[in-house]
């Protein structure tokens, strides 16, 4: 019963570059989140995701960042020409339904995105 | 009023000492209040959580106190061991909504 299985764990990109993060919830998680975390900072909201749906994208940075989380496959953050102070560590997290309902956010391990 | 006030940055705390965290908040629609811990590397993990309709609520050596009124919560970590050093979250979420708000973080240490 694997748990939410992130990739890459480490990925170093040169500025102008694009970083791909692929996220694979819990077996039977239909819910996706991802959150940044800069270095010494806490989790930043990104964007929310059902399959095929965009629910809550607030947090997302309007330029550059996008996110899929397609019917077959992982969810996917995407982030063109990538920036220094994309530096962080992505996380994704799952649930079964809304988190309201079951009180309980699954995280993977993360991402940790390194710009050179 | 989004935001989740969490206090102190860091703590050091004796092994067998009491481990406190403090948060704040301002939204009085916040209704989930829950604590994650993350050890490095890792990703955050559920730790504890609350609704606001008791003032506290205990599993083992974790205590969440709430006070409503003063819109304010906080972690209790009794008998504190190594093993929980750590990075503690204490974040709030509004029924329905689609995120977690978290704080900024508690980074714990228990000396031996």
């Amino acid at each position: 019963n694997a748990g939410v299985m992130q990739n890459p764990r480490h990925l170093v990109r040169r500025r102008g570059q694009e970083a791909r993060l692929r996220c694979s919830p819990m077996k039977g998680h239909s819910h996706v989140y991802w959150y940044r975390q800069l270095p010494e900072e806490g989790l930043k909201f990104m964007v929310y995701l059902q399959k095929e749906n965009i629910i809550d994208e607030s947090g997302m940075p309007k330029e550059r960042f996008s996110a899929e989380f397609p019917k077959e496959g992982p969810s996917i953050l995407r982030i063109q020409q990538v920036v220094r102070g994309d530096s962080a560590a992505y996380f994704c997290a799952s649930s079964t339904q809304g988190f309201t309902v079951t009180g309980e956010l699954f995280f993977g391990e993360g991402s940790r995105l390194t710009v050179l | 009023q989004q935001q989740v006030k969490q206090s102190p940055q860091s703590l050091i705390v004796q092994k067998g000492g009491i481990s406190i965290i403090n948060c704040a908040y301002e939204n009085t629609a916040f209704d989930y209040f829950p604590w994650y811990q993350q050890f490095p590397g890792k990703g955050p993990a559920l730790l504890i959580a609350i609704r606001p309709d008791v003032s506290e609520k205990k599993e083992g050596r974790f205590t969440i106190s709430f006070n409503k009124s003063a819109k304010q919560f906080s972690l209790h970590i009794m008998d504190s061991q190594p093993g929980d050093s750590a990075t503690y979250f204490c974040a709030a979420s509004i029924k329905g909504a689609s995120k977690i708000i978290f704080g900024s973080g508690t980074r714990l240490s228990i000396r031996p």
